[in-house]
């Protein structure tokens, strides 16, 4: 199965700050996803990152608010930016093999003041 | 509709003891995948097991079933033996077809008592 990293683990961020952070996986997975966890709820997608082309995002977001690149088969970032408190979340990264499955990185806590 | 619906926001389950998390699902596309993930406290997404569509048997991962009932639209998951460890929220989740999204319920809190 695919190992995910993510980096960084938690930050504490000001308003009006961006933040990016990373998504290392350790083999080629087919897809790479971006999804948001406010606290006590299900996960939501944020977008698909596309390998060499502009991620396909979901309804309610943006590529100005969340702008994502991936520029090989195993590296992605998500891009928070202009943040507000209501940006805190736990944001996590995902890939998809060619098994189906989907494995997940260990997230990222952000929480914005 | 809801494609994935659990029903259960919290259960209890006495160590060593079995438990099964329910999960119902909507779909109208013939092939899908099913799956279930586990979340610790520590916010990481753990995947426990994975049910084709067209898969005869109910799929088994040690101490995790999953009761695959097509008919109903049913993937429940058993957790046998209950463990401490097994505290945690649980989600199920669906892939449709040739679509890569999936979507997930809104989650199960297990507690597991001493």
């Amino acid at each position: 199965s695919a190992v995910i990293s993510q980096k960084p683990s938690r930050d504490i961020c000001q308003r009006g700050t961006s933040l990016t952070i990373q998504c290392q996986v350790d083999s080629q997975v087919t897809m790479m996803f971006w999804y948001r966890q406010q606290p006590g709820q299900s996960l939501t997608l944020i977008a698909t990152a596309n390998q060499g082309s502009e991620a396909t995002y979901e309804s309610g977001f943006v590529i100005d608010k969340f702008p994502i690149s991936r520029p090989n088969l195993t590296f992605s970032t998500l891009t928070v930016s202009n943040m507000s408190p209501e940006d805190s979340s736990i944001y996590l990264c995902s890939g998809l093999e060619n098994t189906d499955t989907q494995y997940f990185g260990p997230g990222t806590r952000l929480t914005v003041l | 509709a809801q494609k994935i619906t659990q029903t259960q926001p919290g259960m209890f389950v006495q160590e060593k003891e079995a438990v099964t998390l329910d999960c119902t699902y909507d779909t109208s596309d013939p092939s899908y995948g099913l799956f279930w993930y586990k979340q610790p406290s520590s916010g990481e997404m753990i995947f426990l097991i994975y049910q084709g569509s067209y898969d005869q048997q109910n799929a088994t991962e040690g101490r995790y079933s999953l009761n695959f009932q097509k008919a109903r639209k049913s993937a429940n998951l058993v957790i046998s033996a209950s463990q401490l460890g097994d505290s945690a929220m649980y989600f199920c989740a669906m892939r449709e077809g040739g679509f890569n999204k999936f979507y997930f319920g809104s989650g199960t809190k297990l507690n597991v008592k001493p």
